[in-house]
């Protein structure tokens, strides 16, 4: 059974820096384009990144030279390093596996909250 | 980026009626799009992928179609349970992109 378990979300300063990370169960994420979707407060989806599973990787304008994609295939986990941040990101982030160019899993969100 | 635009922002539908949601790119993405549904305090899930395929545990009244720059969402008979936000989705050019969102209510 695929699962996807995202963690390490929190309160954070402006400015500040966090990572947060997705642990997959069921398929190895390697093999999978992996993204990282936001969803703020009462809002719409907005796609951050995707790590190809060939090993590149893309952002969305908004957080280009801020945040960067990582995955550890040991752990079977994938990251979100997330700097200087503005309370514009504060949002609920959802790890969401791609296969054949469909996200079809999503995890539970984990929420990223950054006031002062 | 490609902009999509989702009509209308919000229904308010009576159980068996039947929903239309349309979605418009602003330039085509071939049938690279995709529609999903998200309960309140819930994940997303995949309803239809590439405009028109069904997805395996899917109710049958969730249908899609279109191809380019035009989709349509449809639910036939809307029962309680389908009171939601549905996003449509693309794929096909970096940055994948998302739709405004759909509420439907149920009366």
């Amino acid at each position: 059974e695929v699962q996807l378990v995202e963690s390490g979300g929190g309160l954070v300063q402006p400015g500040g820096s966090l990572r947060i990370s997705c642990a997959a169960s069921g398929f190895p994420v390697s093999s999978n384009h992996m993204n990282w979707v936001r969803q703020a407060p009462g809002k719409g989806l907005e796609w951050v990144s995707v790590f190809y599973s060939g090993g590149n990787t893309y952002y969305a304008d908004s957080v280009k030279g801020r945040f960067t994609i990582s995955r550890d295939n040991s752990k079977n986990t994938l990251y979100l390093q997330m700097n200087s941040l503005r309370a514009e990101d504060s949002a609920v982030y959802y790890c969401a596996r791609m296969m054949q160019w469909v996200i079809d899993y999503w995890g539970q969100g984990t929420l990223v909250t950054v006031s002062s | 980026e490609i902009v999509l635009t989702q009509s209308p922002d919000f229904q308010s539908v009576t159980p068996k009626e039947r929903v239309t949601i349309t979605c418009r790119a602003s330039q085509s993405v071939d049938s690279t799009l995709h529609w999903y549904q998200q309960k309140p305090d819930q994940s997303p899930k995949l309803l239809i992928k590439y405009a028109s395929q069904s997805i395996s545990g899917v109710p049958s009244r969730f249908s899609g179609s279109g191809s380019g720059t035009d989709f349509t969402l449809t639910i036939d008979s809307l029962e309680a349970e389908d009171a939601a936000t549905y996003y449509c989705h693309q794929s096909r050019t970096l940055p994948w992109t998302f739709g405004q969102g759909t509420k439907v209510e149920i009366k």
